[in-house]
């Protein structure tokens, strides 16, 4: 079953320092979500991104945020001038298309720690 | 408006018995919901979703019950295995939109 990826598994920053968060969706998906968790609380939305631009964004996608897809497969997340509370683990998601009928296929995660 | 409350938090179940897991929400305009399972050190991965024009689903040993006048809807595990043990999501999304979640429910099934 086609599933999607994220890489790397763990990422240990400094603070300040920027960070790349990568993911490849599901091949022949168009939406392309990321999402974050923080240790012990829920799954928060961060944004999503559909036809080379943004779509919607919460509140915590700030100027900090970015989200790109470089290439055909690849879709990313930067984080710029990263702070302690940046610490959680970030999930990018995919679907094939919006609404119910299509679900979002979640990826096993980047556990970013920012000393 | 656009939270979801899910209870409880922890849940432990004997093997065999029945795991319930509820979460209610506010915003009317939600129209998708579905529940996802997470095992540590993986991502959530979907389990079973319902639309609010139907007030019961069932696949295999889960069952989501809807009940929209009361806007909450609740994840029924039958004959719970410890296999099962994991922790629980609920969600909500508007037509696409971004997935809000519920704050989760860890589920232990005690052989």
């Amino acid at each position: 079953e086609p599933e999607v990826t994220q890489t790397p598994s763990h990422q240990v920053t400094q603070m300040g320092q920027e960070v790349i968060l990568r993911c490849v969706p599901i091949s022949n998906h168009l939406y392309f979500y990321w999402y974050r968790q923080i240790l012990g609380q829920k799954v928060e939305f961060l944004v999503s991104f559909y036809n080379n631009e943004i779509s919607e964004k919460s509140e915590i996608f700030d100027d900090q945020f970015s989200v790109e897809r470089p290439d055909g497969s690849n879709f990313t997340l930067k984080i710029r001038s990263t702070k302690l509370e940046d610490s959680a683990m970030y999930f990018c998601a995919s679907s094939r298309d919006r609404g119910g009928n299509q679900p979002q296929h979640f990826g096993d995660g980047t556990r970013l720690s920012i000393l | 408006q656009q939270q979801v409350k899910q209870s409880p938090q922890s849940l432990i179940v004997q093997k065999g018995g029945i795991s319930i897991i509820n979460c209610a929400y506010e915003n009317t305009a939600f129209d998708y919901f579905p529940w996802y399972q997470q095992f540590p050190g993986k991502g959530p991965a979907l389990l079973i979703a319902i639309r609010p024009d139907v007030s019961e689903k069932k696949e295999g040993r889960f069952t989501i019950s809807f009940n929209k006048s009361a806007k909450q809807f609740s994840l029924h595990i039958m004959d719970s295995q410890p296999g099962d043990s994991a922790t629980y999501f609920c969600a909500a999304e508007t037509s696409g939109s971004r997935l809000t979640f519920g704050e989760g429910t860890q589920l232990t099934v005690n052989p």
